[in-house]
């Protein structure tokens, strides 16, 4: 295992349905990411938090509300979604911000919209 | 553009096969290049990483290479083994002093007896 968890593993939600999912680290890291991987596409950045602080909003639709209350924990708010947003959303983590670290990634949480 | 393409979007080999998968990258200022491996529902696991100045870096069968002046980097896979079916994604760091990350689609590698 990587050290960082995510809940649940899978959803499925309808279009009008909130839902929320959540990611832990137990790396003692700085920073968190969300990132969205659709099938045979690239992952997609979505969010970064470094200590805490949103530092990058990737053009992300304002149904997708990220929350970060400390280092450790980040969730993603779901509201009002769409069928596109259907994917895998994963939740990584790394020391600091900066090209020399190495993200770790949790197993994801595979979203279905109906 | 930013890009990393990779080659080829899927593979078969049989088991104890070798094979080579490529990476071909567009990004400025690099930082460092990785292999991340994917199980099926599963995150990323770093492979390897290399940077500006490695040509090379193993990791057990795993044995990537990177030319940075073609921009080209492979993941060559020794003596193939079933827990290899997975999809094999190069990733590319620019160096903004920030941990942004250039992701390419991926190979999904099956590997049959």
């Amino acid at each position: 295992e990587t050290g960082v968890t995510q809940t649940p593993r899978h959803l499925v939600m309808g279009m009008t349905n909130k839902k929320s999912l959540k990611c832990e680290q137990h790396l003692g890291h700085n920073a968190m990411y969300w990132y969205k991987q659709s099938a045979k596409k690239p992952l997609e950045l979505m969010f970064v938090y470094n200590f805490k602080e949103q530092t990058e909003n990737n053009s992300v639709p304002s149904r997708f509300s990220p929350e970060c209350p400390n280092s450790s924990h980040l969730f993603l708010h779901l509201h009002t979604l769409q069928p596109e947003d259907s994917a895998l959303y994963l939740c990584a983590s790394s020391q600091e911000l900066g090209e020399r670290n190495e993200q770790f990634f949790g197993p994801g949480t595979r979203l279905t919209v109906l | 553009k930013n890009q990393v393409e990779q080659s080829p979007q899927s593979l078969i080999i049989l088991e104890g096969k070798n094979c080579t998968l490529q990476c071909n990258y567009t990004v400025s200022p690099f930082s460092n290049l990785r292999w991340y491996k994917q199980d099926t529902g599963r995150g990323p696991v770093s492979l390897t990483i290399m940077t500006f100045s490695e040509n090379t870096k193993s990791n057990g069968r795993y044995t990537a290479t990177l030319d940075a002046d073609t921009k080209q980097s492979s993941l060559h896979i020794t003596a193939s083994q079933l827990s290899d079916s997975a999809s094999y994604i190069c990733v590319v760091t620019l160096a903004y002093g920030y941990n942004k990350l250039i992701f390419g689609a991926g190979t999904r590698l099956a590997v049959h007896p």
